[in-house]
């Protein structure tokens, strides 16, 4: 069955420094990952998304991530946290599969450190 | 539409009322998702349609619940009895095949006193 998990319920970073938030998947078979955001009152934002090819992917306000096979990861980075990255980070797995659902990880909770 | 649209946006109810959640996805999505979020908590799968296939329920927490959805269109979620534990916000997503990238509605949030 998949299953995502985040090991990290809640990260206190300073503001300036650099920022990896852990996710680790299982799936069956080639996996679509992706990384939501949900700041405080709002929904949810797609911040990136792999689905194949190059296992380094660029996504907005800064973010990337990388999928790592071997290790079922898909950590979320950012060289450089500013103030407003402050929210809950979502890491998700789907796949290809017409029965395939999106399952959702429970998510870390990101506070920044004047 | 421009976005997934879900009603009513906020919803207070007494215990063992039934409440009914409504959820219009984009146009040409074939694929939705309903999510329960307790407050603080992650998002908990319920139910997945795709096309006109079986949907999957596997993530429904009682038999209280239910989901329709006609055909690509219009999806509801029916809670019956409902109990304060029912209280969340309850998010629908759509796609436009399974596993691609969903897009949220704003919620409706519930509230059982």
């Amino acid at each position: 069955a998949q299953s995502v998990t985040q090991p990290d319920i809640h990260i206190t970073v300073s503001e300036g420094a650099s920022l990896e938030l852990r996710c680790n998947y299982s799936y069956g078979a080639t996996p679509y990952l992706f990384w939501y955001v949900q700041s405080p009152g709002q929904g949810l934002q797609l911040l990136l998304k792999y689905f194949s090819g190059d296992t380094l992917v660029q996504g907005i306000k800064g973010f990337e991530a990388e999928f790592k096979r071997s290790q079922s990861s898909f950590n979320l980075r950012k060289p450089s946290v500013h103030w407003s990255d402050a929210a809950e980070y979502f890491c998700a797995v789907g796949g290809p599969e017409s029965a395939s659902k999106i399952i959702f990880g429970s998510g870390t909770r990101l506070s920044i450190r004047p | 539409g421009a976005g997934v649209s879900q009603s009513p946006s906020n919803k207070v109810t007494e215990k063992g009322k039934d409440v009914e959640l409504r959820c219009d996805p984009i146009s040409g999505h074939t694929a939705l998702y309903w999510y329960r979020q307790r407050l603080g908590q992650g998002l908990e799968f319920l139910i997945y349609f795709q096309g006109n296939s079986a949907p999957d329920k596997s993530g429904l927490p009682s038999d209280r619940f239910s989901a329709e959805r006609t055909g690509e269109s219009v999806s509801t979620l029916t809670i019956q009895r409902t109990q304060q534990e029912d209280s969340a916000v309850y998010l629908c997503a759509s796609s436009q095949r399974s596993g691609n990238t969903i897009y949220f509605g704003e919620g409706s949030w519930l509230t059982v006193v």
